[in-house]
């Protein structure tokens, strides 16, 4: 079935670090895939999407690349702020009505002033 | 401003206790979602609703129940039968392909 797995946490970062959280998915046809933040105590909200191969979604200095070829979509920043520090989750949607998100377990990032 | 609503944000329920959560939406989204998360764990489905007066379970529906009576509301009931209640739970509407929408979720403790 289909499935996403992402890089487990926590990770822990200094201020001005470049991120980069591994993203994979094992999907028929052609979904749409989703980086999705959750701050503390809050819900999640959408950060960024792709919705075909090869386009880059990016949002707030985040950035993520479709890529069919290696069935990826890694989340990346330059240049992290202790205020990026949240819990991401990658997820695919395959865009048919009666279909579920499905979503990663989810990466935890602690950003060190 | 279109978005969902959870109410209330912190909820307490006494043992053998019903207890409701309210999730609003005026998204006119037609699919509904309820997912329970766990200190440091992920989101698992309970239930969810792709048109009114229809719903399915998800993967850890015991214990729980919804209705689906109007397109912008789908209350969840942790009944009693759900022996281990505490949780945050997070309410999500959808409108394919752009991605789910969350409320701001609802932390439930059994006192």
């Amino acid at each position: 079935g289909d499935s996403v797995t992402q890089m487990e946490g926590p990770v822990t970062l200094s201020e001005e670090a470049f991120l980069t959280i591994n993203c994979t998915y094992t999907a028929t046809g052609y979904p749409s895939l989703f980086w999705y933040v959750q701050y503390p105590g809050e819900g999640l909200q959408l950060l960024l999407k792709a919705t075909k191969a090869d386009d880059k979604g990016s949002n707030k200095g985040f950035e993520a690349t479709y890529r069919k070829e290696t069935t990826s979509f890694h989340l990346e920043k330059g240049s992290v702020q202790v205020s990026d520090s949240a819990v991401y989750f990658c997820a695919l949607e395959k865009g048919n009505r009666d279909d579920k998100i499905i979503f990663g377990k989810g990466t935890r990032l602690h950003i060190l002033p | 401003d279109g978005g969902i609503t959870q109410s209330p944000k912190y909820l307490f329920r006494k043992e053998g206790q019903n207890v409701t959560l309210s999730c609003e939406q005026n998204l006119n989204h037609d699919a509904m979602y309820w997912y329970r998360q766990d200190p440091g764990q992920g989101l698992r489905l309970i239930y969810y609703s792709q048109i009114v007066n229809d719903f399915q379970k998800g993967d850890i529906a015991e214990g729980y129940s919804v209705s689906r009576e109007k397109k912008e509301s789908f209350p969840l009931t942790v009944t009693s039968a759900q022996k281990n209640p505490t949780a945050f739970y997070l309410c999500a509407s959808n409108s394919p392909p752009y991605g789910y929408t969350f409320g701001s979720g609802t932390r439930l403790t059994v006192v």
